[in-house]
């Protein structure tokens, strides 16, 4: 079954604690990404990653670390640093490659994390 | 800087009705644009593409270049449309080949009353 799995699906954080979320994908695609959803602000890009051992920061990196050692995994970790890390977070992938028409981002189905 | 806004947080209808969820955007090269869809406990997905001119499930949108506008359109409302809309822009030919690396609206909960 192909797709893209995050685990878990609701994680809660005590205030100081670093916490990983699991990405994985095995649609074969280059790209990565790291979403943050809130309420009324729609989706936000933490990182991405376009090839294994890069990544890039995106909009709201600050807080977060990534690291992309095989193609079918993009692990997210929000560190103590994340000043308001209570989120739904959303991890999709993608083809990466020019010229490649209809291409578009698969999602997973997403993590809530909870700082308690 | 890339810019993309969805002026209805919450839209009802009534099935049957016709549907505009708006969507303005702000890119100075030439756009990529999409709309996202989530419905209840399903995962973010592409309902539809400017480049394709496509009908997905009856909706519409048109890229409007001088009004700066995608708004998504469909002409009799069903109750199954009922969900979270976002319209998204892409990285365009400024961003390079990165097709997830998209710049989201703020989204709109469409709710279709039966």
């Amino acid at each position: 079954d192909g797709g893209i799995t995050q685990s878990p699906k609701y994680l809660f954080r005590k205030e100081g604690q670093n916490v990983t979320l699991s990405c994985e994908q095995n649609l074969n695609h280059d790209a990565m990404y790291w979403y943050r959803q809130d309420p009324g602000q729609g989706l936000r890009l933490i990182y991405y990653s376009q090839i294994v051992n890069d990544f890039q920061k995106g909009d709201i990196a600050e807080g977060y670390s990534v690291s992309r050692e095989k193609k079918e995994s993009f692990p997210l970790t929000v560190t103590s640093a994340q000043k308001n890390p209570t989120a739904f977070y959303l991890c999709a992938s993608s083809i990466d490659a020019a010229g490649t028409p209809n291409t578009e981002a698969f999602f997973g189905q997403g993590t809530r994390l909870t700082v308690v | 800087a890339q810019r993309v806004t969805q002026p209805e947080k919450l839209l009802s209808v009534f099935k049957g009705a016709p549907v505009e969820l708006k969507c303005n955007y702000s890119y100075s090269g030439s756009p990529e644009l999409f709309w996202y869809v989530q419905y209840s406990r399903q995962r973010l997905q592409l309902l539809l593409r400017h480049i394709s001119r496509e009908s997905i499930k009856g909706f519409t949108a048109d890229l409007n270049k001088g009004e700066t506008s995608f708004h998504l359109k469909k002409p009799f409302a069903q109750e199954e449309d009922s969900a979270m809309y976002y319209c998204a822009l892409g990285p365009g030919n400024a961003g390079g080949t990165s097709y997830g690396k998209l710049t989201f609206g703020q989204g709109t909960i469409l709710t279709v009353h039966p």
